[in-house]
C-alpha cells in the first residue's frame, strides 16, 4: 500500500506570502498525484490533479509539480481564503483506488 | 449544475448497521464512477470505496472490506453504502463524490456530507 505524507503538519504564514507544501509518496506514483483544499464544516474542493494540472476556475497563484515520490503545491501569493487545510491524494489503477495525505493546515501568522 | 446530497446519517451502536444514500442530479448518472469518502472528527479524509459506473465492480479501503457496500441505481440517480457490522472507528462524516470527465479517481464533485456516529 502506498503511504502519502505530507509535510509541514502546520504552516503558519502572512497573507502575501508564498506557501510551499510538500508531499511524499512511499513509492513512485507517477504523475498520479491530485491537491485539495478543506475549509472548516466544508466538503474538499479539487485545485490540482496528474500533479499539474489545475482545474477550471481555481486561481493561478496554486500550482503544482513534481513526478514520482516528490511532490509539491505551492501558493505563490497568500490569500485570506487560502487559509485551510490542504490534502494530497493519489491514484492506483491496479488494484483501483485512492489513498489520502494526511494534510497540511495553512494558518495565518 | 452537478449536485449531491447524501442522507442517512444517525446514531448507532456498535455491531448494528446503517445504510447511506446519495442523490445525484445535473450529470449523466449511469455514465460515471461514484465514490464515498470519509472523515472522522478533527481528522483526514479517508477513501471508503468506490462503484463502476454500470455497477459491474466495486473496490474498498482493507478498513471496510467485508462489512460496506456500495450499490446503485441508475434508474433512480441514487448511490448507497451499506454499512454493517459497524465499529465506534467508523464514526466520520461520510461524503459522496464524482470524478470529473476522463478521470475515475480524482473526485472534483463532493457532496456536504452525513454524519455517523457509532457509540454506546
Amino acid at each position: 500500500e502506498i503511504v502519502l505524507t505530507q509535510s509541514p503538519a502546520t504552516l503558519s504564514l502572512s497573507p502575501g506570502e508564498r506557501a510551499t507544501l510538500s508531499c511524499r509518496a512511499s513509492q513512485s506514483i507517477s504523475n498520479y498525484l491530485a491537491w485539495y483544499q478543506q475549509k472548516p464544516g466544508q466538503a474538499p474542493r479539487l485545485l490540482i490533479y496528474d500533479a499539474s494540472n489545475r482545474v477550471t476556475g481555481i486561481p493561478a497563484r496554486f500550482s503544482g509539480s513534481g513526478s514520482g515520490t516528490d511532490f509539491t503545491l505551492t501558493i505563490s501569493s497568500l490569500e485570506p481564503e487560502d487559509f485551510a487545510v490542504y490534502y494530497c491524494q493519489q491514484r492506483s489503477n491496479w488494484p483501483p483506488g485512492v489513498t489520502f495525505g494526511g494534510g497540511t493546515k495553512v494558518e495565518i501568522k | 449544475q452537478v449536485l449531491l446530497v447524501e442522507s442517512g446519517g444517525g446514531v448507532v451502536q456498535p455491531g448494528g448497521s446503517l445504510r447511506l444514500s446519495c442523490a445525484a442530479s445535473g450529470f449523466t448518472f449511469s455514465s460515471y464512477a461514484l465514490h464515498w469518502v470519509r472523515q472522522a472528527p478533527g481528522k483526514g479524509l479517508e477513501w471508503v470505496g468506490f462503484i463502476r459506473y454500470d455497477g459491474s465492480n466495486k473496490y474498498y479501503a482493507d478498513s471496510v472490506k467485508g462489512r460496506f457496500t456500495i450499490s446503485r441505481d441508475n434508474s433512480k440517480n441514487m448511490l448507497y453504502l451499506q454499512m454493517n457490522s459497524l465499529r465506534t472507528e467508523d464514526t466520520a462524516v461520510y461524503y459522496c463524490a464524482k470524478p470529473p470527465d476522463g478521470q475515475w479517481l480524482v473526485l472534483s464533485y463532493w457532496g456536504q456530507g452525513t454524519l455517523v456516529t457509532v457509540s454506546s
